[in-house]
């Protein structure tokens, strides 16, 4: 079972655009890219999902290159209230079983 | 609409002893996804349910079971309890056949501790 895997942490001013990469160079063929945000004693929340090139909804785009084997997560302009941690979850072949990333610790500094 | 609720919220067992938690589903959702959550390890897939059916399963041990009713709300089982299964319990239903492809939405989460 390959490992989707993410950097474990990001920091950004205010204001700025994060982008987070999500590596899974064993999703599924047909399975969907999906990121999640999870802040502390919660359980996550849908951010945005893809299959392939560009989605885009009114907090964050996604990108997908033609190979599917990365994504990255793009958020513009952070506020505070995004501090959290994000993951993305994708389907790994052949035994179909969901997998999450390793998750990424977003800090937003005033 | 109510959200997903997961009772106990809170669960304090010893080895060896067996627990049960119950999630309910958004009404209308009729698949319903449990994971579990550590430091260690991160969000693990347990298993997957639609329409009273197991639809997948994560590589957890046969200590870890599940089930789901006709009205969709499902329960989870662990037996024999170990040390390292203390986790967040988090239990996810989706409006779709299953989480795959669909938005997800999560409860609260059982935080599991085992003495």
């Amino acid at each position: 079972l390959a490992k989707t895997t993410q950097p474990i942490s990001m920091d950004s001013y205010e204001g700025q655009e994060v982008n987070i990469t999500c590596s899974h160079n064993n999703i599924a063929t047909n399975d969907y890219i999906t990121w999640y945000q999870q802040f502390p004693s919660q359980g996550p929340r849908f951010i945005i999902q893809g299959y392939k090139t560009k989605v885009t909804n009114e907090v964050a785009s996604l990108f997908i290159p033609a190979d599917r084997k990365s994504s990255t997560l793009s958020l513009p302009r952070v506020s505070l209230s995004d501090t959290a941690v994000y993951y993305c979850l994708v389907g790994d072949t052949g035994n179909e079983k969901l997998t999450f990333g390793t998750g990424t610790r977003l800090t937003i500094i005033p | 609409k109510a959200g997903v609720t997961q009772t106990p919220r809170y669960l304090i067992k010893t080895r060896g002893q067996q627990v049960t938690l119950s999630c309910s589903p958004i009404s209308g959702h009729r698949s319903v996804s449990w994971y579990q959550q550590t430091p260690g390890q991160g969000l693990q897939f347990l298993f997957e349910y639609f329409s009273e059916t197991q639809r997948n399963k994560g590589n957890f041990p046969g200590r870890f079971s599940g089930r789901q009713f006709s009205n969709s709300r499902s329960e989870m089982n662990v037996s024999t309890l170990e040390l390292g299964d203390s986790a967040l319990y988090l239990c996810a239903s989706s409006f779709g056949q299953g989480a795959r492809g669909n938005e997800q939405f999560f409860g609260p989460g059982t935080r599991l501790t085992v003495l």
